[in-house]
């Protein structure tokens, strides 16, 4: 069965600290991996992407997350945090036609100043 | 440009009361459209995807259904809410290319009481 798996449900960081979010995912097949941020208060949207090519992808705001097939894993990271990067984070994946999506259940990230 | 449109953005309903929330795309064709489940310490749990006009597919099954009348309108019923169904209800849409991303709706906040 398909299922993401996100390890870390809540991390306080001080600001300049680094971050790095686990996700590991079980999906039979060519897999597509996002990572979904929703900042408070807003909808939402996307990070970062992989599809396929370099494993190591860069997204918005300085975020890169890095896909691992041997260890069939997705982690974000990002060196130096902000206190802007307080939101709640989402590893997904898809595959197929359908495009539906599977999300993990979330990491809440609360930025320290 | 596209835009996605949800509502109400706040519903307070008793137990046993029927639900109807809408959703519609603008600015794309045939797009597929998902709803989404977004509970406290959950995550996002994909409940019902569709392809096109009339194909509904439910992921959980539950006593929630699925209709999508237009090619840019979806809309999630239930004929008796459960306290159980509270929530965060998220409507997303996607081109029909494998790995697209999910553009999200801004969301209902449903309460059973």
């Amino acid at each position: 069965a398909q299922s993401v798996s996100q390890h870390n449900h809540h991390v306080i960081l001080s600001e300049a600290a680094s971050l790095e979010l686990g996700c590991n995912y079980s999906y039979g097949g060519t897999v597509n991996l996002f990572w979904y941020v929703q900042y408070p208060g807003q909808h939402l949207q996307l990070l970062l992407k992989y599809f396929s090519g370099d494993p190591l992808v860069k997204g918005i705001k300085g975020f890169e997350a890095e896909f691992i097939k041997s260890k069939f894993s997705f982690n974000l990271r990002k060196p130096s945090v902000q206190w802007s990067d307080t939101a709640e984070y989402f590893c997904a994946v898809s595959g197929g036609a359908t495009n539906k999506l599977i999300f993990g259940t979330g990491t809440l990230l609360a930025v320290q100043p | 440009s596209q835009t996605i449109h949800q509502w109400p953005a706040t519903l307070v309903q008793p137990v046993g009361s029927p639900l109807s929330l809408e959703c519609t795309v603008e600015g794309t064709s045939n797009p597929n459209l998902y709803w989404y489940r977004q509970a406290a310490g959950r995550g996002l749990q994909l409940l019902f995807y569709s392809v096109g006009i009339g194909q509904i597919s439910s992921e959980v099954p539950q006593n929630l259904s699925a209709s999508r009348p237009q090619d840019r309108q979806f809309i999630l019923s239930s004929k008796k809410l459960l306290l159980s169904d509270s929530g965060f209800y998220l409507c997303a849409w996607s081109v029909l290319v494998s790995g697209s991303k999910q553009f999200f709706g801004p969301g209902t906040r449903l309460t059973v009481l």
